[in-house]
């Protein structure tokens, strides 16, 4: 699987709109971009997944450049509550192995 | 109880013990997994079970020991363990096909092995 380089450490204002990048220059076709966070102590938590179009849910949307190799997590309104580490990960179609990096550790500030 | 459930979720023990860790999936998934998150590392994949067969072993010492007797539970038989085996152990499922589908992770159990 394709290697992730995430910011270690991000600040964003409470209701304003928190961008993640996610750099993955060595991405091949048939591999899938994954967002996960964790809040403290807790297990995983998904976000979004997506291969090559942007995806929207109700959590979060997730921009794949046109080339692949970089995407960006977007929390529309960030609350005190999106407080996590946010993790970007790459995996083949095929893979069940999901390779968690250190993360971007967001901190939503009042 | 819904999602993905794990018990204990704390649990102390000596090198000399033998305990249990159990997982429960209360989403109808097919495909169960144990994770292993040590401070200041990231998760690492331990074992997958695909319909209850155990499909991959990352170089896991046999000191930990996965059975999953069908596809809603999940164990993981722990002895004689050493102090860097405290961690945090993380249970998820998934149902497969697609492998693409996302993972649902419970809240893990805190291990300390003293």
């Amino acid at each position: 699987d394709a290697k992730t380089t995430q910011p270690p450490s991000m600040d964003c204002a409470e209701g304003r709109a928190a961008n993640l990048p996610c750099n993955h220059s060595t991405i091949s076709g048939n591999e899938y971009v994954y967002w996960y966070r964790q809040i403290h102590s807790q297990g995983p938590q998904y976000i979004i997944h997506g291969l090559k179009n942007n995806e929207t849910n109700e959590m979060a949307s997730l921009i794949i450049t046109e080339d692949r190799k970089s995407s960006t997590l977007i929390l529309p309104h960030a609350t005190l509550r999106d407080t996590a580490v946010y993790y970007c990960i790459v995996r083949v179609d095929y893979g069940q192995n999901f390779v968690f990096g250190p993360g971007t550790r967001l901190s939503v500030l009042p | 109880e819904t999602g993905v459930t794990q018990t204990p979720r704390h649990l102390v023990m000596g090198m000399t013990n033998k305990k249990s860790l159990k997982c429960e999936q209360h989403l109808g998934h097919n495909a169960m997994y144990w994770y292993k998150q040590s401070a200041k590392k990231p998760l690492e994949l331990m074992f997958v079970y695909n319909f209850k067969e155990q499909t991959e072993n990352n170089s896991v010492p046999s000191r930990f020991s996965p059975e999953c007797p069908n596809s809603s539970h999940l164990f993981l038989h722990l002895h004689t363990l050493q102090p860097e085996d405290s961690a945090l152990y993380l249970c998820a499922s998934s149902q497969i096909p697609p492998q693409t589908n996302e993972q649902f992770f419970g809240p893990g159990t805190r291990l300390t092995v003293l």
